[in-house]
């Protein structure tokens, strides 16, 4: 069974500040996808980045960057010189399934970051 | 803007009743899901469509069930609702396998 764990339920920040939220997944399969959304006051669920288990490169997209860890099963969101709008639910989720037939999302509970002005 | 349409985007009704909740997915996507979102049990995956069959099921309670059309459209029909069901329901379309899942904006479904 897959497994996503959000350790940290509660993230609050002052405009500016660095923050990192932590991503830890557990799944016996060797070929897996990573996700992050985001999920604003408004509702929706934003999509943010896909990983696959065989590209530990780290991806930076203007100021967020991810860390991909095989080694300790980690996926990390860094936000960089955050700011109000980025405050939200922000969600971890794990895919194994390569063959597509069953490509469900196992999400994790989800890191309430606030940034204060 | 996704390009994943839900439809309606608010729902209140009564223990008992019954409703269906509407999908459109992306242009050129094939593969539908529908997630549940409450407070005590987060974000669950219910079912899984791709090209009109059914793909996959997760935690969908045999009250519920769904489909998808050939113009690829899904519905989501929930019956004899109770206070529990209230919640955000979440319709993601991607092309095909392990591809990104972009997210309607979600039906938030009350039952009184």
């Amino acid at each position: 069974a897959q497994k996503v764990t959000q350790a940290q339920t509660e993230i609050s920040v002052v405009e500016k500040e660095d923050v990192t939220l932590d991503c830890v997944y557990e799944t016996r399969d060797t070929t897996y996808y990573l996700f992050w959304y985001k999920q604003p006051p408004s509702g929706e669920l934003v999509f943010l980045i896909r990983r696959n288990s065989f590209d530990e490169q780290n991806e930076i997209s203007g100021r967020y960057s991810w860390n991909f860890q095989k080694s300790t099963s980690s996926f990390n969101f860094t936000i960089t010189a955050s700011q109000v709008v980025d405050s939200a639910v922000y969600f971890c989720a794990l895919s194994v399934d390569h063959t597509g037939a069953n490509s469900k999302l196992t999400f994790g509970k989800g890191i309430t970051l606030s940034v204060r002005p | 803007d996704s390009g994943v349409t839900q439809t309606p985007k608010h729902l209140i009704t009564a223990t008992g009743q019954r409703v269906t909740l509407r999908c459109s997915p992306r242009s050129g996507d094939l593969s539908v899901y529908w997630y549940q979102q409450s407070l005590d049990q987060g974000l669950q995956f219910l079912i899984q469509y791709y090209n009109g069959e059914e793909r996959a099921k997760g935690n969908i309670l045999e009250r519920f069930s769904a489909q998808q059309f050939p113009d690829l459209h899904s519905e989501l029909n929930l019956s004899s609702l109770e206070l529990g069901d209230s919640a955000l329901y979440f319709c993601a379309s991607s092309k095909w396998g392990n591809y990104e899942q972009y997210f309607g904006p979600g039906t938030r479904l009350t039952v009184t």
